[in-house]
Order: C-alpha cells, then sequence, then structure tokens
C-alpha cells in the first residue's frame, strides 16, 4: 500500500477483554515495529519484526502482550485480559530494511481506550 | 544507554518567523541516525528530516533544517518561515544500532509548537 495502516483507528474495549489490534505495513518493507504512546508520555517501544520473525521479545510490557506477523506483511499486536493502564495510542512504523537509513514510517495508530 | 533530551516543553512563535527546536542525545556508538518527527492533533508521525552521524553537512528538507553539532551532541530542528499548519508536537528521535532491537528509535519528549497568527 502508498502507507503504513492500522485499523481500528480506535478500539473502546472493557477491563479484562482481550483486544487485536492490526498494522498493514508498506509493501516491501521487511522491517515492522510497534510503538505505544501513553498520553503525555513520548513513545515506548514494543516489538520489531524482521520478516515474519520476532528474535526479541523484551520490550513487551507483560505476558499480556503477544504480536506475530504473517506472510512477511501484516502484523497484529494483542492484548489478552485488557487493564486500563493499557490505554494508550499504540503506532506501528514499516522500514525497507533494519538500517532505517531510509526512515521509518508510522501509521495513524489505533487509540485504545479500556474502560 | 542511548537517550533522547528536549527541554523545551512548548514553545511559541510569530507565523513567518524561524523558530529552533532543541534536541540532545547521549550515545556511545560512533554510527547512529538522527530523526525529526512532526505529530499533528490527528495522531499520526510524519517523517520530517534525517541526519546521518558521519554526514558532514547539516540536512535540510524545505523548510526544515537540523543544526547538527557532533561535539555538543546536539541534532536541532530549525523550522524557518513558520506557518500555522506548524503546530503540532515535535519528536527528536535516534536510531539504535541494528543489533539492538532492530534499529528501534529512542524518542524525546517532545515539544510541542504553537504558531501564532
Amino acid at each position: 500500500g502508498a502507507g503504513v495502516s492500522q485499523s481500528p483507528s480506535n478500539k473502546v474495549t472493557e477491563k479484562g477483554k482481550d483486544v487485536e489490534l492490526r498494522c498493514d505495513p508498506i509493501s516491501g518493507h521487511t522491517a515492522l515495529y510497534w510503538y505505544r504512546q501513553s498520553l503525555g508520555q513520548g513513545l515506548e517501544f514494543l516489538i520489531y519484526f524482521q520478516g515474519n520473525s520476532a528474535p526479541d521479545k523484551s520490550g513487551l510490557p507483560s505476558d499480556r502482550f503477544s504480536a506475530e506477523r504473517t506472510g512477511g506483511s501484516v502484523s497484529t499486536l494483542t492484548i489478552q485480559r485488557t487493564q486500563q493502564e493499557d490505554s494508550a495510542v499504540y503506532l506501528c512504523a514499516s522500514s525497507p530494511d533494519l538500517r532505517g537509513s531510509y526512515g521509518y514510517t508510522f501509521g495513524s495508530g489505533t487509540r485504545l481506550t479500556v474502560v | 544507554a542511548q537517550k533522547i533530551t528536549q527541554t523545551q516543553p512548548g514553545m511559541f512563535v510569530q507565523e513567518k518567523e524561524a523558530v529552533t527546536l532543541d534536541c540532545t542525545y547521549d550515545t556511545s556508538d560512533q554510527s547512529y541516525g538522527l530523526f525529526w518527527y512532526k505529530q499533528p492533533s490527528s495522531g499520526e508521525m510524519i517523517f520530517l528530516i534525517y541526519q546521518g552521524s558521519y554526514d558532514e553537512q547539516n540536512a535540510t528538507e524545505g523548510r526544515y533544517s537540523l543544526n547538527f553539532q557532533k561535539a555538543r551532541k546536539s541534532a536541532n530542528l530549525v523550522i524557518s518561515a513558520s506557518q500555522l499548519g506548524d503546530s503540532a508536537m515535535y519528536f527528536c528521535a535516534m536510531r539504535e544500532p541494528f543489533y539492538n532491537q532492530g534499529g528501534k528509535l529512542i524518542f524525546g519528549q517532545g515539544t510541542e509548537l504553537s504558531v501564532k497568527p
């Protein structure tokens, strides 16, 4: 696609429910990153993919968070048993490779509200 | 550890004037990249400009220029001829080496710029 697409753009969920956030990167971009931006905070790195592989999951805030990527394209970030502190904007970015010299293109984000 | 510091939480500038947004960084790596992103109220992160650590000339992209002072570890963004549409949050970011979390970006806390008519 022309840009990085994220869905849904907004999600309100009840505490304890599971949610799935989707990211569709730019076609051909092998590197994909998930970040979280909490209210009034900067951006916090969560996880990256090189192709379908996520070599290091240590950035995920808890074991309730998981992510996968299939076909070297679409990625899904899943949050199980959501808590109020999970409320944030979740941003996805893609890049042609891991060097990042060409820049990172961000999606518009998914605003998650846990009530 | 790598760190990005933006010391100006908020700034005001008169339309058509130039403004400088400060950014300092800390790294022990010789090879790194510095980025500036704009985040309007709509939420998307818009790439503005990139400076590689080995680039000898300051990067420029239209009205944006990056004042790169390597010895002082600063990478200030200069916006010339400010426009009302420049009102947004601006983030300075540094790229980790690719072997560290795939070259993730580390972000500063951001500077909220308001352009006055």
